[in-house]
């Protein structure tokens, strides 16, 4: 079965430095989403991409973050710089349309010290 | 502003013991609402898609109805897998570009004890 890969699994930062994650979308599907979970919360998204156009990122905070998706296909974002509130679960998903439901990725879980 | 509240925030269940998760919403043109099943650590799976009032999915022992204002997942007989937290989130228009996100609610954690 199609997945959605995320890397890393893990990140430990501290406050102040630079972090960035990967994700792999399942092959063929032209939107991919990034949303933020916080333990308890359900996830909020932070930045639509339509190939490797953005389509929706008004809930990105741009000082800091960023996502990009070179040609169409992998997708990364980055946090600059990390603070605290960050810690949080990452989430990576595609679709080949959202009205058939999204497939998420396991996530990368960021703690920041 | 689109919101989606899920009842209870948990609940425990003996095994057997069939109950239903609640999710109300207010949205703007909605296109679909969708249920997840989050295992921890994990990323949420996909379960269902409801479009329009009426409508029944079944899926094992759960079952998921919509109306105008809320969606119902029925759980049958849950054995302690279905152990979880369940997400539900509705798909709506935004301004910005016409894009399709989801919009989730908090989840409501299910346990079954053996």
């Amino acid at each position: 079965e199609a997945e959605v890969a995320q890397s890393p699994r893990y990140k430990i930062t501290e406050k102040s430095q630079a972090v960035a994650f990967w994700c792999d979308p399942i092959s063929g599907h032209a939107t991919l989403y990034w949303y933020r979970q916080i333990l308890g919360q359900g996830p909020e998204l932070l930045v639509q991409f339509q190939d490797e156009s953005v389509v929706d990122d008004s809930q990105l905070p741009k000082d800091r973050f960023s996502a990009e998706r070179l040609k169409g296909v992998d997708s990364t974002l980055k946090i600059q710089p990390a603070e605290l509130g960050d810690s949080a679960m990452y989430l990576c998903a595609s679709s080949i349309r959202a009205r058939y439901g999204y497939t998420f990725g396991s996530g990368t879980r960021l703690t920041v010290v | 502003e689109d919101q989606v509240t899920q009842s209870p925030e948990a609940l425990r269940l003996q095994e057997g013991e069939s109950s239903s998760l609640n999710c109300s919403y207010t949205v703007s043109g909605l296109r679909g609402l969708f249920w997840y099943r989050q295992d921890p650590g994990k990323g949420p799976e996909f379960l269902f898609t409801l479009y329009s009032a009426g409508e029944e999915k079944e899926k094992e022992r759960l079952k998921a109805t919509l109306t105008k204002k809320e969606s119902f997942l029925h759980i049958t007989a849950p054995k302690p897998e279905d152990s979880a937290t369940y997400l539900c989130a509705v798909q709506a228009w935004t301004l910005q570009g016409g894009s399709e996100k989801l919009v989730f609610g908090k989840g409501t954690k299910l346990t079954v004890n053996p």
